[in-house]
């Protein structure tokens, strides 16, 4: 079974300060594991994915993931916010055992406050 | 490219009426999703075609709900007849198809907002 649970539902930053999104999941196979945000009333846009690869991920934008197996988690991180990072995230995990499987995860809201 | 289009942006319906959401997939690609958000169950996929093939649809929520892909550059997703409970914005999405799906990106279009009154 596969799961995917961000822990905050909502993270709220001042401008200029580091932004941290956390990401835990559970899957019985080799997952993928990806990044998306959605800005107001637009489709999802992909940030970063991790596919078994180097387990340091950089994206769009200045963001980057970090996978650990070991503490089951794929934190989202940016070292400097800006006002146009407002916006929803989602943290997706996928895998293609025994059928194609993609879970969402709840979505963290971030804010961020000049 | 025009990246994924979906029709309409907004519906707006009365329960029991037929519903059609139409999306074109970016040229090329072979795999096809649509997906549902709601405030209470989040994104949820419903079903996925790769080329043109509908390969598993335990997603779709009933019977009430059916979609097809004609042919590689378009997907309909029906609701007959809608509910009020099927309110909820609807997402297309298309990837290149030819890997696993696991690892590819999906392409979003911007969704439909229905709302059934």
């Amino acid at each position: 079974a596969q799961s995917v649970t961000q822990l905050d539902s909502h993270v709220s930053v001042s401008e200029g300060t580091p932004v941290l999104l956390r990401c835990n999941y559970s899957s019985s196979y080799s997952p993928s594991l990806f990044w998306y945000v959605q800005h107001p009333n637009k489709g999802l846009q992909l940030l970063l994915k991790y596919t078994s690869a180097a387990t340091l991920v950089k994206g769009i934008n200045g963001f980057e993931a970090e996978f650990k197996k070991s503490e089951t988690s794929f934190h989202l991180t940016k070292p400097s916010a800006h006002m146009s990072d407002a916006a929803e995230y989602f943290c997706v995990v996928t895998s293609d055992t025994g059928g194609f499987k993609t879970i969402f995860g709840a979505g963290t809201r971030l804010f961020v406050k000049a | 490219d025009a990246g994924v289009i979906q029709s309409p942006r907004h519906e707006v319906t009365e329960m029991g009426q037929e519903v059609t959401l139409r999306c074109k997939p970016i040229s090329g690609h072979n795999s096809l999703f649509w997906y549902r958000q709601t405030m209470m169950r989040g994104l949820e996929l419903l079903i996925y075609f790769n080329n043109n093939v509908p390969i598993d649809d335990s997603g779709m929520p009933e019977d009430r709900f059916s979609a097809k892909m004609p042919n590689a550059s378009f997907s309909t997703l029906k609701i007959q007849p809608s509910e009020p409970r099927d309110s909820a914005v609807y997402f297309c999405a298309s990837s290149l198809g030819v890997g696993g799906f696991r690892q590819e990106t999906q392409y979003f279009g911007p969704g439909t907002r229905l709302l059934v009154l």
